[in-house]
């Protein structure tokens, strides 16, 4: 049973720092491992996706890496900003099975 | 393309009452996933339907929840009898079918209320 843990649990840091936000999966046979956002009483906001096959995806000021054989994926935030204070997610896809980790809630202070 | 469209926004039902929350995958999107978000926990999967059929529903609790994904009009996760513990928000996601190579997109959500 696929299980998917990220820390830290939560993040408190000044804007203009560069972040690493990680995620760790028990089963490495996944197809594709997705990064989203959730603010406060909303939805999900699609980040990046990375399929099995690649091993990171950009963009903007989002990197996010995937390592399969050691079942971690990292997201990399430059230069963060207060906007950037949510939730963060990541969601691994195996067999049918979207499995959502336990997320980072991240706060990014002026 | 108006995304994964979910509605009501808000719903607030009585104890006993049934809540019926839609889903509109996006144009062309023929698989649907339910979660559920329990305040201040995870996002817990729920069901996964294909056009008229259940793949996969073990995460739906056995009684009171059942969910459909017709051959026409949105997919529909109803509660019956609804209790106070069921109150939690309810998102439902939309893919091509075609899940490793596409990205899931998700609704903004329902938020039942159960007073």
């Amino acid at each position: 049973k696929q299980e998917v843990t990220q820390i830290p649990a939560a993040l408190s840091v000044p804007e203009g720092e560069n972040l690493v936000l990680n995620c760790s999966f028990t089963d490495s046979a996944i197809y594709n491992l997705q990064w989203f956002r959730q603010d406060p009483g909303k939805g999900l906001t699609s980040l990046l996706l990375i399929q099995s096959s690649q091993r990171e995806q950009t963009s903007g000021r989002l990197n996010a890496s995937l390592d399969k054989s050691s079942g971690r994926s990292t997201l990399y935030i430059a230069a963060s900003q207060p906007g950037d204070s949510a939730t963060y997610l990541c969601m691994s896809y195996n067999t049918d099975k979207l499995i959502f980790g336990t997320g980072t809630r991240l706060q990014v202070f002026p | 393309n108006a995304g994964v469209m979910q509605n009501p926004r808000h719903l607030v039902r009585r104890r006993g009452q049934e809540a019926r929350l839609r889903c509109s995958p996006m144009k062309g999107h023929s698989h649907v996933y339910w979660y559920r978000q329990l305040p201040e926990e995870g996002l817990k999967f729920m069901v996964y339907l294909q056009k008229e059929n259940i793949i996969d529903e073990s995460g739906m609790p056995k009684e009171r929840f059942s969910a459909e994904f017709p051959k026409e009009g949105p997919s529909i996760l109803r509660i019956q009898q609804v209790v106070r513990g069921d109150s939690a928000a309810y998102f439902c996601a939309s893919s091509p079918g075609q899940t490793q190579n596409y990205g899931y997109t998700f609704g903004s959500g329902t938020r039942l209320t159960v007073v």
